[in-house]
């Protein structure tokens, strides 16, 4: 299994969809995770922290799950703008190394 | 809270010269750096892992002499790019772990730093 896991997509979603992406980590014991966002061309920007209390900024909403070790992504209201690619971050392996996933890229279609 | 600075934001030189990115952890101190590159249409992919004091752990297929990493206090990392040519251009970003917190302490980035190399 790999340590970091995400569907790579495409979302394809209408605009005001809510949508969520799921990132699986292997490693049991980890403690900080991140979503980043990554426009076409452009360079990755950190979106949201994930607490174990969950986290939620807006429209979106970061949720840790230990019990089945993964971490959620939901935006509500989908907007054009949030058309991107979505990373997650989780640290993985015996030295809890900080590891991306590959990627989920989102499209909101009008 | 914590902030971690990188520096530059973004450089651009000449094929030869030599880059330095910095990665200073400002109110915290962080007993490990992680280096990152992005690969066109890839994700970040960890270059190397570094802790304060001792020698950086390169990932397979990293060149240890071409991206030269010191960690020489609990606040600062930097990497170097040698003798830079095109393929290096490349989006780096570092991630410093909090020192007290141990293998399983709260993490945080850099912004990155975009080098294009001409």
């Amino acid at each position: 299994r790999k340590e970091v896991e995400q569907d790579p997509g495409p979302f394809n979603v209408p605009e005001g969809a809510t949508v969520a992406f799921n990132c699986t980590y292997s490693n049991s014991a980890s403690q900080s995770f991140f979503w980043y966002r990554q426009d076409c061309r452009k360079e990755p920007k950190l979106l949201m922290s994930v607490y174990s209390s969950g986290n939620e900024d807006g429209r979106f909403t970061a949720q840790l799950n230990r019990a089945s070790q993964y971490i959620s992504l939901l935006i509500r209201d989908s907007k054009l703008s949030d058309s991107a690619t979505y990373l997650c971050v989780c640290p993985s392996g015996g030295s809890y190394i900080p590891t991306f996933g590959r990627g989920t890229s989102l499209i909101v279609h009008p | 809270g914590a902030v971690v600075s990188q520096h530059p934001s973004w450089v651009i030189c000449k094929s030869g010269t030599s880059v330095k990115i910095e990665c200073r952890s400002l109110d915290f101190q962080a007993t490990t750096m992680f280096w990152y590159r992005q690969f066109p249409k890839q994700s970040l992919m960890l270059m190397a892992t570094s802790n304060e004091g001792s020698k950086a752990t390169y990932e397979q297929g990293v060149e240890k002499d071409k991206f030269l990493i010191n960690h020489a206090s609990l606040t600062l990392s930097t990497l170097t790019v040698t003798s830079a040519h095109p393929e290096d251009s490349s989006f780096y970003i570092c991630s410093a772990r909090v020192r007290e917190e141990g293998l399983t302490g709260e993490l945080f980035f850099g912004e990155g730093s975009r080098l294009t190399v001409l």
